[in-house]
């Protein structure tokens, strides 16, 4: 079945960065955008950015850019996305989710799990 | 970027009661490319209704989506116990950029 598989949780110290990944399978990797959001906790959600999988092309949310990256290895169909310079305000559970089809404009109907990452000195 | 307001912020209800969920963009959403999506303590979020009024694959038709513009709406028929949870809308009409609403929790009364 299509789903997406995301890296077990984290704990960083601040000012350093994390990468989490996120493993598709059961469908054509190349041919869905895929999308990074993240939840603090007891909040809302928040996009960060998308990677289309067949360029490698990306764009990320104007609060994130230049701290943010996304990137993908299509020969084992995985996203990562690394943050950098972390602080407290960076905990949050990090989901990937799916375009939910082919093109750009569409909305997200597979998720991730969700990785918890915790920014703790 | 587009600004999504949902209210209420919590609905208190029963079970078989009806729900009406609203969330308003601060500039209307391109050919309506509005979605939301139920979130339960502890899971990711799944996708209920695209295009302001599709339901997604495997969605009850007790979830129905409304509106245009600026105003949606989401209804949910009759509540069932599994109904209680966080409802988001989410605008990707405005691409490359998505945002969401705040969320409104549907909770037990």
């Amino acid at each position: 079945q299509v789903q997406l598989v995301q890296s077990g949780a984290e704990v960083k110290k601040p000012g350093a960065s994390m990468k989490v990944s996120c493993r598709a399978s059961g469908y054509t990797f190349t041919a869905y955008y895929m999308h990074w959001v993240r939840q603090a906790p007891g909040q809302g959600l928040e996009w960060m950015g998308w990677i289309n999988p067949n360029s490698g092309g990306t764009n990320y949310g104007q609060k994130f850019q230049g701290w943010v990256t996304i990137t993908r290895d299509t020969s084992i169909t995985t996203s990562y996305m690394e943050l950098t310079r972390l602080t407290s305000d960076d905990t949050a559970v990090y989901f990937c989710a799916r375009g939910a089809s082919p093109g750009l404009v569409t909305a997200f109907d597979i998720w991730g799990q969700g990785t918890m990452v915790t920014v703790s000195s | 970027d587009i600004v999504l307001t949902q209210s209420p912020g919590t609905l208190s209800l029963s079970p078989g009661d009806r729900a009406t969920l609203s969330c308003r963009a601060s500039q209307s959403v391109n050919s309506n490319y509005l979605a939301w999506y139920q979130q339960k303590p502890g899971q990711a979020p799944r996708l209920l209704i695209y295009g302001a009024s599709s339901r997604a694959t495997g969605i009850p038709d007790r979830f129905s989506g409304s509106g245009s513009g600026t105003d949606f709406t989401l209804t949910i028929s009759r509540l069932e116990p599994e109904d209680f949870a966080v409802y988001y809308c989410q605008q990707y009409g405005n691409s490359p950029r998505w945002t969401f609403g705040q969320g409104t929790k549907v909770e037990i009364k």
